[in-house]
């Protein structure tokens, strides 16, 4: 079975600096995508960033970008410029890569809350 | 286009009520899941649908939970006889056969049993 640590419960910053959510996850697959999802207060769960464990490049997706680092098992996102609107918790999530008809479920963290200060 | 809707978006039961949890996917999403999200966790998995398959049930922590997706687009989450551990929000998601690592999650449905 797959296990997602976020060893951050809370995290704040500053608008505009960066900030750094950390996540471990432990598996023996070795294909794999690797999520951060976003669930702002009271408001549904978006994707922010994903990775493919196969890719040896970091994802980047605007102010977002990913520290995957495949021998280590952790998957940190790193918030560039924080913005007021990024104040949500953040969760890590874990996917195997298979074949049709498989369950691709997705197995995650406990989450991180980042509080974005003005 | 329409997102994922879940419905209703809040339902208070008292212990020992049935409860039914609607998800209405995007239209075209071959596949379903449902997930519970105790409060101040991550969400957890329940069960998996493709088209009309339940295809995983594993997460089900109970017998007192029914999932059901008859024609292969809504799906419903059925508790029985509901505790006070069953509080919690439900969560719907649904992705294209093709695009499995990219599912978009409705809104939740907030359950308080009482």
């Amino acid at each position: 079975a797959q296990t997602v640590t976020q060893s951050q419960p809370e995290m704040s910053v500053q608008e505009a600096e960066t900030v750094t959510l950390s996540c471990t996850y432990d598996t023996s697959e070795s294909n794999y995508y690797l999520f951060w999802y976003k669930q702002p207060p009271s408001r549904q769960m978006i994707l922010v960033i994903r990775q493919e464990a196969y890719k040896q490049q970091n994802a980047t997706e605007n102010r977002f970008s990913v520290n995957f680092q495949k021998a280590a098992k952790s998957f940190s996102l790193k918030i560039s410029d924080s913005q007021l609107g990024d104040t949500a918790m953040y969760f890590c999530a874990f996917m195997k890569q298979m074949g049709g008809g498989s369950n691709y479920k997705l197995t995650f963290g406990k989450g991180t809350l980042l509080t974005v200060n003005p | 286009g329409a997102g994922v809707s879940q419905s209703p978006r809040y339902k208070v039961a008292k212990r020992g009520q049935d409860v039914a949890l609607r998800c209405d996917p995007i239209s075209g999403h071959v596949s379903l899941f449902w997930y519970q999200q105790a409060l101040g966790q991550g969400p957890e998995f329940l069960t998996y649908f493709q088209n009309e398959a339940q295809l995983d049930k594993s997460g089900l922590p109970s017998d007192r939970f029914f999932a059901e997706r008859p024609e292969g687009s809504v799906s419903t989450l059925k508790i029985q006889r509901t505790q006070q551990e069953d509080s919690a929000v439900y969560l719907c998601a649904s992705s294209l056969a093709g695009v499995v690592y990219e599912q978009y999650f409705g809104p939740g449905t907030r359950l308080t049993v009482t």
